[in-house]
């Protein structure tokens, strides 16, 4: 159980356009998910914590305009990444919190942003 | 704000070596502490984790760590390591009370030669 899928897996866009990642929880309903960056050979770095039905809490230094996150359902969180820029190459990892205190964390498989 | 520190960021092993990756945090009150494997091309995976009891938690595929509170460590085990157990290993850290949210480490890359 508390399994979470991340789409896509790999995605190239173009300099100054927008991409879109999903996180959906398939088997429960996760009212607080994350967001995680990762770049290579370095830890994971959180980004934003995602609540159901209001508006992210960013971590000091990311961009809340640039990193949009949404998320509308129990099932579904989505970040947006918007003008994205070369800088922004990266591997974005959600997680979703389950369970009750002390949660139990899932984590989705990840998605590689290219931007050229 | 927490902090975890993992000391060891390569660490390359023989089949059937021991392991024990080391793990320490920065914080006093009360933590819950994870070990978290991602296998090359996988997502993150949870080993072990520890909240609260016996010190000792055993995880799957025959890792174990214990938790020291005064040496503020989570080190994680293996008895004898197998070239599949390469990966990079992560420690992870939530404050009861603190929001809930995963505090990482920087990992460690194992590398298991046959």
């Amino acid at each position: 159980g508390a399994v979470v899928s991340q789409h896509p897996s790999r995605v190239i866009c173009k300099s100054g356009t927008s991409v879109k990642i999903e996180c959906r929880s398939l088997d429960f309903q996760a009212t607080t998910m994350f967001w995680y960056r990762q770049f290579p050979k370095q830890s994971l770095m959180l980004m934003a914590t995602s609540n159901e039905g209001s508006k992210a809490t960013y971590e000091q230094g990311v961009e809340k305009d640039k990193f949009l996150i949404n998320h509308a359902s129990l099932t579904l969180s989505t970040l947006t990444v918007t003008s994205a820029h070369p800088e922004d190459s990266s591997f974005y990892i959600c997680s979703a919190r389950f369970g009750r205190v002390p949660y139990g964390y899932t984590f989705g498989s990840g998605t590689r942003l290219t931007v050229v | 704000a927490q902090s975890v520190s993992q000391h060891n960021h390569h660490v390359i092993l023989s089949e059937a070596a021991s392991l024990e990756l080391g793990c320490n945090y920065s914080y006093g009150g009360t933590v819950n502490l994870f070990w978290y494997v991602q296998y090359p091309g996988q997502h993150l995976q949870l080993l072990l984790k520890y909240f609260s009891g016996d010190p000792l938690v055993k995880g799957i595929k025959g890792f174990e760590a214990e938790f020291i509170k005064s040496k503020f460590s989570f080190n994680l085990r293996k008895p004898s390591v197998q070239w599949s157990d390469t990966a990079e290993y992560f420690c992870a850290v939530t404050v009861t009370g603190g929001g809930n949210k995963l505090t990482f480490g920087t990992g460690t890359q194992l590398k298991v030669e046959l």
